[in-house]
């Protein structure tokens, strides 16, 4: 069974401070997607990222699949409370089905 | 606007009362999906269609039952709901099923006493 394991699992930081978000895992992935939920909310695609080493940037936030497509790293740049929200990272597998992270809570105080 | 609808939002009934939970979506998708959101569990995913009369299960479909008659909907019903199955549904689409993007509809909170 694949398995994405995020972490912190939980994090609260202030206005202006910077963070990082990881999703590892033992298996190879074909691409590798992150969302982000709002409360009240479904997950809403950020980004989708498909080759070994490959960084994407959206604004203030960068995304980074790892070589052997086997992790991936979310960063936020001078967070603000906007950004606040469930992070999930998301794998296609070798079934080619979609596997979600366990999640990350991020909290961004004023 | 391009959506994903489910009705009802939040949903509280007892063990063992037949519901369904409806998915409609207007984007002219073949794929849709049912997940449950549990607190450090992720998204899993219950059921989903390639395509109209075309269902499979997914990694948790135990005690659900799906059908996809039409394109636009895909209903999820539980025939005698139990606690365990207190959770937070979502339903999503996306135009194929090895498409990059699903759009995620809001969400049913389901309490089953």
């Amino acid at each position: 069974t694949q398995l994405l394991e995020q972490s912190p699992q939980f994090l609260s930081i202030q206005e202006g401070e910077n963070l990082t978000v990881y999703c590892n895992s033992s298996s190879v992935f074909s691409s590798l997607q992150w969302y982000r939920q709002e409360p009240g909310e479904g997950p809403v695609l950020l980004v989708t990222v498909v080759t070994g080493g490959e960084v994407k940037k959206l604004k203030r936030l960068t995304f980074q699949f790892g070589d052997a497509r086997k992790d991936s790293s979310l960063h936020i740049t001078a967070a603000q409370p906007g950004d606040t929200g469930l992070y999930l990272c998301a794998g296609r597998g070798a079934t080619n089905k979609l596997i979600f992270g366990t999640g990350t809570l991020l909290a961004v105080q004023p | 606007e391009a959506q994903v609808t489910q009705n009802p939002r939040y949903l509280i009934t007892v063990t063992g009362k037949k519901l369904t939970v409806t998915c409609s979506q207007n984007m002219n998708h073949e794929y849709m999906s049912w997940y449950r959101q549990d607190p450090g569990l992720g998204l899993r995913q219950i059921y989903y269609s390639m395509n109209v009369e075309v269902t499979d299960k997914g990694d948790v479909p135990e005690g659900y039952k799906v059908s996809r008659k039409e394109k636009r909907n895909f209903p999820l019903i539980l025939e005698s709901p139990s606690p365990n199955q207190t959770s937070l549904y979502f339903c999503a689409s996306s135009l194929t099923w090895v498409s990059y993007e699903q759009y995620f509809g809001p969400g049913t909170r389901l309490t089953v006493t």
